[in-house]
């Protein structure tokens, strides 16, 4: 059973340009969750997606903007990137309803490194 | 908004020995679920061991458990006879009732001697 899974691993950019995460569930999920982990720091919401809608939203800026397809798998987007969009970031899977849906924390993949320089 | 803080940014053990690590939060609701995350060089967060906050008994996983006190609004990991393979990033994070997002505190580097 392959769990979730990130491309690129890794990624370098310059400031101004645009960036495409992507990621692919855990077999059997239907929501994507999205974190930026700064270095040195825990994971920070960013969105949720779940039905291809954006379900909830962390403080992020419309910069980062994501899609979900009927597949579940998912994109994180970046605009304009800045230098303090450099970061781990994660994307996490799970259920969004069932009995384990809620007590179940969420499944993590390995994440993508982005540079900005 | 609710927040987690891990106040022990490094913890360090001795190879076969107990280690806690220290949590807290604070929320207003009443019906909600406590992780416990490990982080290991490798990135990949992996989950440790839940909590439910209805539920008064202490959770267990093998050699890690909890001590919840959810008066206090406190989530303490303990890792009993530690090995090398704990050495890792330790991140407690907390669900709300409703929505799916995790709210994780800054994480604290657990390092095992041998």
């Amino acid at each position: 059973d392959a769990g979730v899974t990130q491309s690129p691993t890794h990624l370098i950019k310059t400031r101004g340009q645009q960036v495409t995460l992507r990621c692919s569930p855990k077999s059997g999920h239907d929501t994507v969750s999205w974190y930026q982990q700064a270095l040195g720091q825990g994971p920070q919401f960013i969105f949720q997606y779940y039905e291809e809608e954006e379900r909830q939203r962390g403080n992020f800026p419309d910069r980062f903007s994501g899609h979900q397809f009927p597949n579940y798998s998912s994109e994180l987007n970046v605009n304009a990137l800045l230098l303090g969009d450099s970061a781990l970031y994660l994307c996490a899977s799970s259920l969004s309803s069932g009995v384990f849906s809620r007590k179940d924390g969420q499944f993590f993949g390995p994440g993508t490194r982005l540079t900005v320089l | 908004a609710q927040t987690v803080t891990q106040s022990q940014p490094e913890m360090s053990v001795q190879e076969a020995e107990t280690v806690t690590l220290s949590c807290t939060y604070d929320t207003s609701e009443s019906d909600y679920y406590l992780f416990w995350y490990k982080q290991p060089p490798s990135r990949q967060m992996i989950l440790v061991i839940r909590q439910e906050a209805y539920k008064q008994q202490n959770a267990t996983e093998n050699r890690f458990s909890v001590n919840f006190q959810k008066a206090a609004k406190s989530f303490s990991l303990k890792i009993s006879d530690s090995q090398l393979g704990d050495a890792a990033m330790y991140f407690c994070a907390y669900r709300g009732n409703a929505g799916n997002m995790l709210t994780f505190g800054g994480g604290t580097r657990l390092m095992v001697k041998p």
